[in-house]
């Protein structure tokens, strides 16, 4: 079992629907939850970034942590054509030393159509 | 935010050969990290480049294979040595931002033929 599970998509969606992209995770010690954008031919950009759980939200996007269950989401409200890409979880530990190494999820492809 | 600048952007390489991917930052990091993506996988660690100390591996990459140097604070170069096709990937170094996320560049898309 990997230690973190994401379901690589495709997900087609109209453009204006509510996106709903999710991690599950196995590793109770994880601490720090991420979520990355990547475009085609372009490195992970970070979108979203929490500690505990409970809710973050930043404009149209949503992170949700529910470490009870093991289980992370991301929301897309009104999603646009350019949200079209790959959507990433990550998530780490906190190592002695200070560094975090991530664990990532496969990716979800995501494409919002007109 | 700190920029991070990584070339090449891509290469087509000769098996047997060796590719030096460069990683530059516009500030001062404490750590860089390097990460391969192979299609259809998650982004998997490489090693943790520490300015003055020899990087740290993680299980499965050796450092004859993927050397790297981190000769100050704002830049660190992976060199993926003696290539096989099994090697084609996109590679990407990472930084720890202050804010506590990651920043990653824009990769090296690598071709071993």
């Amino acid at each position: 079992q990997k230690e973190v599970e994401q379901d690589p998509g495709p997900l087609s969606v109209p453009e204006g629907a509510i996106v709903s992209l999710n991690c599950t995770y196995s590793n109770s010690a994880f601490q720090y939850f991420m979520w990355y954008r990547q475009y085609s031919r372009k490195g992970p950009e970070l979108l979203m970034y929490t500690y505990s759980s409970g809710n973050k939200e930043d404009g149209r996007f949503t992170a949700q942590v529910d470490k009870s269950s093991k289980y992370i989401s991301l929301f897309i409200r009104d999603s646009q054509p350019s949200d079209s890409a790959t959507y990433l979880c990550a998530m780490s530990e906190i190592l002695t030393g200070g560094g975090n190494k991530l664990t990532f999820g496969t990716g979800t492809q995501l494409k919002v159509e007109l | 935010s700190a920029v991070i600048s990584q070339k090449p952007s891509r290469d087509i390489c000769q098996r047997g050969t060796s590719l030096t991917i460069q990683c530059q930052v516009d500030s001062q990091v404490t750590m860089m990290f390097w990460y391969r993506q192979q299609p259809g996988q998650s982004l998997t660690l490489i090693a943790t480049a520490n300015q003055g100390s020899e990087a740290t591996y993680e299980s499965g990459f050796v450092i004859d294979k993927f050397p790297i140097s981190r000769p100050n604070l704002t830049f660190s170069t992976l060199t993926v040595s003696n290539m096989s096709p099994e090697d084609s990937s996109i590679y990407l170094c990472s930084f720890l931002g202050l804010s506590g996320g990651y920043t990653f560049g824009s990769g090296t898309r690598l071709t071993v033929v």
